[in-house]
């Protein structure tokens, strides 16, 4: 069974600093990774999603991920944070065709950002 | 492209009633539809699958006696909660991905339902 680990619970970052959230997944074939950002009582964005091709995905909002199979990870980047960055950050991985197949998620990492 | 809506964004009601939750696809065809629980400060947990004009599919401990899911068209799956208790109380959140198309492999969410059981 596919399952994702989040370990951050929460991040502090400067404005303007560099941002990484780490995900780790189990799942025994290829993946299909997602970013998701929640903003407080809203839905989940999708930042980016990664099936196959180039490891380094870019997003939406200057969001990169990079996918490492040898480590299982596919960890968020952003070079220089913005205020409105500050947001719940999900990481959630899917079997096969996501479209009809159940996505499992981490458990988030809120992101606070400092002046 | 391929905005989700839900309706009411909140709703507040007595121990024993039903509520009654609508998931839109407004710009998409939407074979499949998701419904996802959220507690506060936890991440989503999938309650059931639904795919127009057949039986929502429900993960184990979800009682689907309780949680009523159509999906009747390709652009509205309704769920019902059915004589509602305080710990129903969560945030519901549906989302649906496209028939056809590039989008058939992404979820899209909307962006949910706070409800209050008193």
């Amino acid at each position: 069974a596919q399952s994702v680990t989040q370990p951050d619970i929460h991040i502090t970052v400067s404005e303007g600093a560099s941002l990484e959230l780490r995900c780790n997944y189990s799942y025994g074939a290829t993946p299909y990774l997602f970013w998701y950002v929640q903003s407080p009582g809203q839905g989940l964005q999708l930042l980016l999603k990664y099936f196959s091709g180039d490891t380094l995905v870019q997003g939406i909002k200057g969001f990169e991920a990079e996918f490492k199979r040898s480590q299982s990870s596919f960890n968020l980047r952003k070079p220089s944070v913005h205020w409105s960055d500050a947001a719940e950050y999900f990481c959630a991985v899917g079997a096969g065709n996501t479209g009809f197949q159940k996505l499992v998620f981490g458990t988030g990492t809120r992101l606070l950002v400092s002046p | 492209g391929a905005v989700v809506s839900q309706h009411p964004s909140r709703v507040i009601c007595k121990s024993g009633t039903s509520v009654k939750i609508e998931c839109r696809s407004l710009d998409f065809q939407a074979t499949t539809m998701f419904w996802y629980r959220q507690f506060p400060k936890q991440s989503l947990m999938l309650m059931a699958t639904s795919n127009e004009g057949s039986k929502a599919t429900y993960e184990q401990g979800v009682e689907k006696d309780k949680f009523l899911i159509n999906h009747a068209s390709l652009t509205l799956s309704t769920l019902t909660v059915t004589s509602a208790h305080p710990e129903d109380s969560s945030f519901y959140i549906c989302s649906a991905s496209a028939s056809g198309g590039p989008s058939t492999d992404t979820q899209y969410f909307g962006p949910g339902t706070r409800l209050t059981v008193l």
